[in-house]
């Protein structure tokens, strides 16, 4: 098994609600990580886990949330998400030591 | 710091034709690099690596050459088909090591035509 699973595919969400998008992969990575993509451009990196712990914050604002409960998922709490919030969102990982990520396919997310 | 500049696109030939899109960059030390791909509605793909000066990435038909001496990790095809539309991006990991943040490139869309 050498995917990264997101789910949902696709999520609409109100300004005021909470909502959470989910990552799993089976691969044995150690290493996690959560990145931003708006139309056209480059994915922004997040955050990342490293053996379950929050290694990196990229200054991220607090209406997103990550948790890594275990080795093989990684999920990103939303809430109170503004309309410029709306973008794809990639989980990615990695072996550690090993720089080659594996990108899921992603979460396209549009908060109204 | 460390930074990737890639051609602006859009580029768009037609099949069978020859491919080059420049990629450049700037670290300190000595960064791997690599060229991701991003197929419509899909996640980005790695395309192909190089963690050393001279090395060279290939893949599909894809190659890559790590030359350290013009900084630049230039991605080419010889005969490119309507399957190879999509987004490449070229990156770099800065300290060629694990957990370390990949610095993407701004992306280059290429659309190939029948």
């Amino acid at each position: 098994d050498t995917e990264v699973t997101q789910t949902p595919k696709h999520l609409v969400m109100g300004m005021t609600n909470k909502k959470s998008l989910k990552c799993e992969q089976h691969m044995g990575h150690r290493a996690m990580y959560w990145y931003k993509q708006k139309a056209k451009k480059p994915p922004e990196l997040m955050f990342v886990y490293s053996y379950e712990k929050l290694s990196i914050n990229e200054s991220v604002p607090s209406r997103f949330s990550p948790e890594c409960p275990n080795s093989s998922l990684l999920n990103l709490h939303l809430h109170a998400l503004q309309p410029e919030d709306s973008a794809l969102y990639l989980c990615a990982s990695s072996r550690t030591g090993n720089e080659k990520l594996f990108f899921g396919s992603g979460t396209q997310l549009s908060v109204l | 710091g460390n930074s990737v500049t890639q051609m602006e696109g859009p580029v768009t030939l037609s099949e069978e034709a020859f491919l080059t899109i420049n990629c450049t960059y700037t670290a300190t030390g000595y960064p791997s690099l690599f060229w991701y791909v991003q197929y419509p509605g899909e996640g980005l793909q790695l395309l192909l690596k190089a963690t050393k000066a001279d090395d060279k990435g290939s893949n599909k038909g894809f190659e890559a050459t790590y030359r350290k001496e013009t900084t630049s990790f230039h991605l080419e095809k010889g005969s490119v088909q309507v399957s190879d539309s999509a987004v490449y991006f070229c990156a770099l990991n800065p300290l060629n090591s694990g957990n370390t943040p990949l610095v993407f490139g701004k992306g280059t869309r290429l659309s190939v035509i029948a």
